[in-house]
């Protein structure tokens, strides 16, 4: 079936360590993988994605790495900062039938100054 | 451009009772969804569309009934409300390149 799984569930770093959040995907037809932030009572934003014709993207301090082997990607943050604290999730499109977007179950990430 | 837009903000319901959250876009995407977020569950598909007519069924469909009648708007429907549909819901719409966009979601409670 189609289905994302995502580690850590739960993340607590110091500021100016690197965060890294890990997911895996059950379809090897996926080929899109967007990351979400969420912050406290608002909508998850778009903050980066990959598509499967590249293995890595950075946008500043964060960076997401695509291994289509091994049916995992993962999101890289610098230098944290305490507004980085957020839920994450990460998801991944299925094209079985029309194209689904399934998501992870989220990383509450928290950094602490 | 309001983006995506949903009605009500909050709900509050009782157990048997039916309602419709509204969803509107503005943005002529043929793509509209719904999900819902649980605490440790992420976002779960609902329901979703691929142009007005046309909707298909997600992850977790049981109780909720959409329609499609305009590119514009993606009602759900729930017809027969329980505590266990207790969520924030979310509708969105996606844009041509894949990215979604999300209403500001409705956190509906039910008794």
């Amino acid at each position: 079936g189609e289905n994302v799984e995502q580690h850590p569930s739960t993340l607590s770093v110091q500021e100016g360590d690197s965060a890294v959040i890990k997911c895996t995907y059950s379809d090897s037809a996926s080929n899109y993988f967007p990351w979400y932030k969420q912050e406290l009572g608002k909508r998850p934003q778009l903050i980066i994605d990959i598509r499967s014709n590249v293995g890595e993207k950075k946008d500043q301090r964060i960076a997401v790495t695509l291994n289509k082997t091994a049916k995992h990607f993962s999101l890289h943050i610098t230098e944290t900062q305490p507004e980085d604290s957020a839920v994450y999730f990460c998801a991944a499109l299925f094209s079985g039938g029309y194209n689904k977007l399934i998501f992870g179950a989220g990383t509450r990430l928290a950094v602490h100054p | 451009n309001a983006g995506v837009t949903q009605t009500p903000k909050f709900q509050v319901l009782k157990t048997g009772q039916s309602m419709t959250l509204q969803c509107a876009q503005d943005m002529n995407h043929e793509y509209m969804s719904w999900y819902r977020q649980d605490p440790g569950m992420g976002l779960r598909l609902i329901h979703y569309s691929v142009g007005a007519g046309i909707t298909d069924q997600g992850e977790v469909p049981n109780g909720y009934n959409v329609s499609r009648s305009t590119t514009e708007d993606f009602p759900l429907r729930l017809l027969s409300a329980a505590p266990s549909q207790t969520s924030v819901y979310f509708c969105a719409s996606r844009s041509a390149n894949e990215k979604l966009f999300f209403g500001s979601g409705t956190q509906l409670s039910v008794l």
